[in-house]
């Protein structure tokens, strides 16, 4: 059974920092990009970032660009956000997911996990 | 950046009727787009790939339809298992972007 696990999200200061992990089961880790998508309460979603099999390939948003950084540990099955300069907009639920496809980077996603709940405010 | 928008924003109706929503990309986004189903207090759920093909898990009563930057999502004949916020996104170009969400609700 596919699994993600988000966990390091809480309360932050605007200005502070956040790192966030997620851990895969279920399936061969290393053969899938993964993404972080977010959704602040009561609100639609909204892509964050994605990074290929091998780290190669990364995308962020321009919402986040210069201020989260996204990377992997495929050994430990693990993906991170490390999110710095946090503003109250950065507030959401955050989801890792997987890509269906082992060849397109790009998506879609078709196992998400539960989401991680990152709150900015002073 | 493609736009994503979704119309209706919410969509009221009864158990046994079809429901039609849409999505219209800025530009072209060929055959690459996916629609979502989520339900209050859980993740989405891949629905539709390619803008046609049904993900598993999911009856026939869903079907998609379109490409290029006009695109249906179709419920046949709604149970009450499929009220819920439906999110239509496209992965042709970076930035990936999603559409506002249309609400199912019962009418």
């Amino acid at each position: 059974e596919v699994q993600l696990v988000e966990s390091g999200g809480g309360l932050a200061q605007p200005g502070r920092s956040l790192r966030l992990s997620c851990v895969a089961s279920g399936f061969i880790f290393n053969d899938y990009a993964i993404h972080w998508v977010r959704q602040a309460p009561g609100k639609g979603l909204e892509w964050v970032s994605s990074i290929s099999w091998n780290s190669g390939d990364i995308g962020y948003a321009d919402s986040v660009k210069g201020r989260f950084t996204i990377s992997r540990d495929n050994a430990k099955q693990s993906l991170y956000l490390q999110m710095n300069s946090l503003r109250a907009e950065d507030t959401a639920f955050y989801y890792c997911a997987k890509a269906l496809s082992m060849i397109l980077v790009r998506g879609p996603f078709d196992y998400w996990g539960q989401g991680t709940l990152v709150t900015v405010s002073s | 950046e493609i736009v994503m928008t979704q119309s209706p924003a919410t969509l009221s109706v009864s158990p046994g009727e079809r429901a039609t929503l849409s999505c219209r990309a800025s530009q072209s986004v060929s055959s690459n787009l996916a629609w979502y189903q989520q339900k209050p207090g859980q993740a989405p759920r891949l629905l539709i790939y390619g803008a046609y093909t049904r993900a598993t898990g999911f009856p026939a009563r869903f079907s998609g339809s379109g490409s290029g930057t006009e695109f249906t999502l179709t419920i046949s004949s709604l149970q009450s298992d499929d009220f819920a916020v439906y999110y239509c996104q496209q992965y042709n170009n970076w930035p990936l972007t999603f559409g506002g969400g249309t609400k199912v609700e019962i009418k």
